[in-house]
């Protein structure tokens, strides 16, 4: 089956610095990534939409100069969340979608702890 | 804007059914997903629907309304594993468009 990884699986920053989360699709080409957010007992929030060689889309209220993304290849988007606060903190997931495929598959997920 | 209800928690008892409902509100319908997600981990995959009608996939089901906007996630023969919980999802805009979840049921089997 279609497998999505995310590097790292966790990481805790100080609050003002930046992190960068990797999302790869291992076994095919994702012509279309996804980045969501959960909190705690909340459900998964679309946060950008990511297409290999264009800019991302941003869903409303997600700020894009907070939240960079770059999807420089079929099988790898990037989401760096610049200038990190404590209320940045939660599980981003990724999920890949390979052409015309109704199926997202996800990733591990990233749990942000920022302090 | 885009309503997708389902309840908060659930309680059921190991080997025995359970039903969990999803009513949806969306602006598109491209399909209706549903997922299990442990704690801490990501979504897996269980269910799709883009027709009306009853999907079966081994323990797990799923059935679709369009008309009504009402879809159901049906487990048999509970185990304990199946503690998790179950998110709704509808594609509103097409393939290539991110879903829209709703917040999940958490659904708790008991002994």
């Amino acid at each position: 089956g279609a497998v999505v990884s995310q590097h790292p699986s966790w990481v805790i920053c100080k609050s003002g610095t930046s992190v960068k989360i990797e999302c790869r699709s291992l076994d095919f080409q994702a012509t279309t990534m996804f980045w969501y957010r959960q909190f705690p007992k909340q459900s998964l929030m679309l946060m950008a939409t990511s297409n290999e060689g264009s800019k991302a889309t941003y869903e409303q209220g997600v700020e894009k100069d907070k939240f960079l993304i770059n999807h420089a290849s079929l099988t790898l988007s990037t989401l760096t969340v610049t200038s990190a606060h404590p209320e940045d903190s939660s599980f981003y997931i990724c999920s890949a979608i390979s052409g015309r495929e109704y199926e997202q598959f996800f990733g591990p997920g990233t749990r942000l702890t920022v302090l | 804007g885009q309503n997708i209800d389902q309840p908060t928690e659930m309680t059921a008892t190991e080997g025995a059914i359970v039903q969990i409902n999803c009513t949806y509100q969306t602006s598109g319908f491209n399909g209706l997903f549903w997922y299990q997600q442990h704690a801490g981990e990501a979504p897996t995959f269980l269910s799709y629907n883009v027709l009306d009608g009853l999907e079966e996939k081994g323990r797990f089901s799923s059935f679709l309304s369009r008309s009504k906007g009402y879809s159901y996630l049906l487990l048999k023969e509970l185990q304990m594993k199946d503690s998790a919980s179950y998110l709704c999802a509808v594609s509103v805009g097409g393939g290539a468009d991110g879903l829209t979840f709703g917040k999940g049921t958490h659904l708790i089997i008991q002994p």
